[in-house]
């Protein structure tokens, strides 16, 4: 059974531009989870979807936004990328509460760096 | 919102010896799991362990729900256990994840 699986990995871009970031959910995850990973922050809930809704949300500005698709794969997108926006995006998958729990998977990661 | 506070931060070991990392939480949570972060950044799923004991090899794990701490053992460490190890907990509801929130992490060291 493949893992969640994120593109890409690795990414440079420069202050200003906009990035979107992919994410394929575990086969029959329904649930997909955006996290930001920082030296001085830690690891920090960006938001989750779920049947192609966002169902949570975490403190982050509007320039973070995300979306979901039918198959449940998600991409997020920011724009008007600044410096701190350097760093590495994880991505989650759970299955729905009642099938096994909610234990959340972790994709690789995208590696994001601003220039 | 729960505050998640994992101890030590820091941990050197020698090649053989057995450490626990502990996990803190500051509200009832009915999610808790145990990763170990790769050089490469990618989360490794431990444990999924809101209460109770499991086992996985020279890895366990206890989550003591009522008095809101749960505790990771390595026996018999290995250099390939050197890395963070990271302690998240979470409220769902409704049907979705909800949302993990992560401790500072425990970076392990093991030296041969």
């Amino acid at each position: 059974k493949a893992g969640v699986t994120q593109t890409p990995r690795y990414l440079i871009k420069t202050r200003g531009q906009q990035v979107t970031l992919s994410c394929s959910p575990i086969s029959g995850h329904r649930s997909v989870s955006w996290y930001q990973q920082t030296p001085g922050q830690g690891l920090q809930f960006l938001f989750e979807y779920f049947s192609e809704t966002q169902r949570n949300k975490g403190n982050f500005p509007g320039r973070f936004s995300g979306r979901q698709f039918s198959n449940s794969r998600s991409e997020m997108n920011v724009s008007t990328l600044e410096l701190g926006d350097s760093a590495l995006y994880l991505c989650a998958s759970s299955v729905l509460p009642g099938q096994g729990g909610t234990e959340a998977f972790f994709g690789q990661g995208t590696r994001l760096t601003v220039v | 919102g729960i505050q998640v506070e994992q101890s030590p931060p820091d941990l050197i070991l020698q090649e053989g010896a057995n450490s626990t990392l502990r996990c803190n939480f500051s509200d009832s949570v009915n999610n808790l799991q145990w990763f170990h972060q790769n050089p490469w950044g990618q989360l490794i799923n431990l444990f999924y362990i809101p209460s109770g004991t499991k086992q996985n090899g020279r890895l366990s794990a206890t989550t003591v729900a009522t008095e809101r701490y749960s505790l990771l053992y390595i026996s018999s460490s290995q250099t390939t256990d050197s890395g963070v190890y990271f302690c998240a907990v979470g409220v769902n509801y409704g049907g979705s994840q909800g949302n993990l929130i992560f401790g500072k992490g425990t970076k392990l060291s093991v030296k041969p």
